[in-house]
């Protein structure tokens, strides 16, 4: 079957960095997406990854080996708004979205 | 730019009853996608429009839900008659035709059944 995994929920200081994993078992794949949910409002597009390495877009980045069907998405300087569910998502081999169940992030002062 | 939009925000129905959920894509998106989100759980895939056209529709749990598409335009999703698991958020998500296309998601409507 197809599964994505990430951790449940994660707590990090404010100013403090933190990298939120994802790996994943699918049919083939296409292309991986990180999508950042706000409680209570729409999933908004924060990156794609399709080639192995580092893709770096301001204070996120997020990183994709392939081979070990592994992401993370490492977020910096960390502030309250980033307070949020963090969503992983596989294309596979048909061109299908495969969801992981979201990273909440708790944000400290 | 308009972006994707869905309607009612909230419903709150009885079981049995019937439930009619709307989206309008962003202009110029073939691609409409339906979603369902229960509290805790992964997004759900439910259906793909392509157009007016059901790409894939391996997602809808049972023949209560129907989703429609007229002119390519604004889908609806029908849910008749309610059951209490239909209860979750509904997303609608639009895209570009091109496969590796960011998906926009709408606000979402959130459905109790009681």
């Amino acid at each position: 079957g197809q599964n994505i995994d990430q951790p449940t929920e994660m707590t990090a200081t404010e100013g403090a960095i933190v990298q939120i994993n994802c790996t994943y078992q699918t049919s083939g794949f296409n292309g991986l997406f990180w999508y950042q949910q706000h409680a209570g409002e729409a999933p908004t597009f924060l990156s794609y990854n399709v080639l192995d390495g580092l893709e770096e877009k301001g204070r996120f980045s997020s990183f994709l080996s392939r081979s070990k069907g592994y992401s993370y998405l490492l977020l910096k300087e960390l502030q309250m708004k980033d307070s949020a569910s963090y969503l992983c998502a596989v294309i596979d081999s048909n061109y299908q979205l495969i969801w992981g169940a979201g990273t909440k992030l708790i944000i400290k002062p | 730019e308009a972006g994707v939009t869905q309607f009612p925000s909230h419903s709150v129905i009885e079981k049995g009853q019937t439930v009619t959920l709307r989206c309008d894509p962003i202009s110029g998106h073939d691609n409409l996608y339906w979603y369902r989100r229960v509290m805790g759980k992964e997004i759900k895939f439910l259906l793909h429009f392509v157009k007016e056209s059901k790409q894939d529709e391996s997602g809808m749990p049972n023949n209560r839900f129907l989703a429609e598409r007229t002119g390519g335009t604004y889908s609806t999703l029908k849910v008749q008659p309610a059951e209490l698991e239909d209860s979750g958020v509904y997303f609608c998500a639009s895209s570009q035709v091109v496969w590796d296309s960011p998906l926009h998601f709408g606000n979402g409507t959130r459905l109790t059944v009681t």
